[in-house]
């Protein structure tokens, strides 16, 4: 399988926290973004790392690349209620497609 | 809002329905895709159509038809649907070159098929 591998599946956490989500995948890719999905809605772009990158910020987002490892991770810190999403990385392979895992749904508790 | 429009947002159809789903980019992209979103599976691209030709077909039964009749616009045509093709229907779109590789979605046809 070429898929993004979203760690963990779940992952509940306090309001103000720091909520940490990791992805591995199997190929080469020309960069790895990351997406947020609110239920049962599309998927909206977050942020994106080039393969020759190692870590880039955007707000209250940090992403981690190792390409040697093959995985990157996702820090959201001091997390909101509105942070209550799923949220998926997606390898960009040199065929020109994304591979998509099946997310990690984020749950923010008040 | 992302520039995307899906029609409609929910649909129920049974077996022996034909229908239709609209997707619209406002974007000026050239590269447009149909994606199924099952419940705890990962997205699956069915269709992937760049300036109106279709370039991956990702062995998507017959019964699940798109057209692309200009880069704004991508249907998804739909026959004698089986329950398990229930799922969330996402259209995406991306502007095709320029080094920029971020897809738009639109917020998705919730599909149940009866």
């Amino acid at each position: 399988s070429q898929q993004g591998e979203e760690d963990p599946q779940a992952l509940s956490i306090q309001e103000g926290e720091n909520a940490t989500m990791n992805c591995s995948y199997k190929t080469s890719i020309n960069n790895l973004q990351w997406y947020r999905q609110n239920s049962g809605r599309g998927l909206v772009h977050l942020i994106l790392i080039r393969s020759n990158e190692r870590e880039k910020h955007s707000g209250r987002l940090r992403v981690t690349l190792d390409t040697s490892k093959k995985s990157s991770s996702l820090l959201i810190t001091a997390s909101r209620a509105a942070d209550t999403a799923s949220y998926f990385c997606a390898p960009f392979h040199s065929n020109y497609q994304l591979i998509w895992g099946a997310g990690t749904k984020l749950i923010i508790k008040p | 809002e992302t520039g995307v429009t899906q029609t409609p947002r929910h649909l129920v159809m049974g077996m022996t329905n034909k229908k239709s789903l609209k997707c619209e980019q406002h974007l000026g992209h050239n590269a447009m895709y149909w994606y199924k979103q099952s419940a705890k599976k990962p997205l699956e691209l069915m269709f992937v159509y760049n300036f109106k030709e279709q370039t991956e077909n990702n062995s998507v039964p017959s019964r699940f038809s798109p057209e692309c009749p200009n880069s704004s616009h991508l249907f998804l045509h739909l026959h004698t649907l089986q329950p398990e093709d229930s799922a969330l229907y996402l259209c995406a779109s991306r502007p095709s070159g320029g080094g920029t590789d971020t897809q738009y979605f639109g917020p998705g046809t919730r599909l149940t098929v009866l």
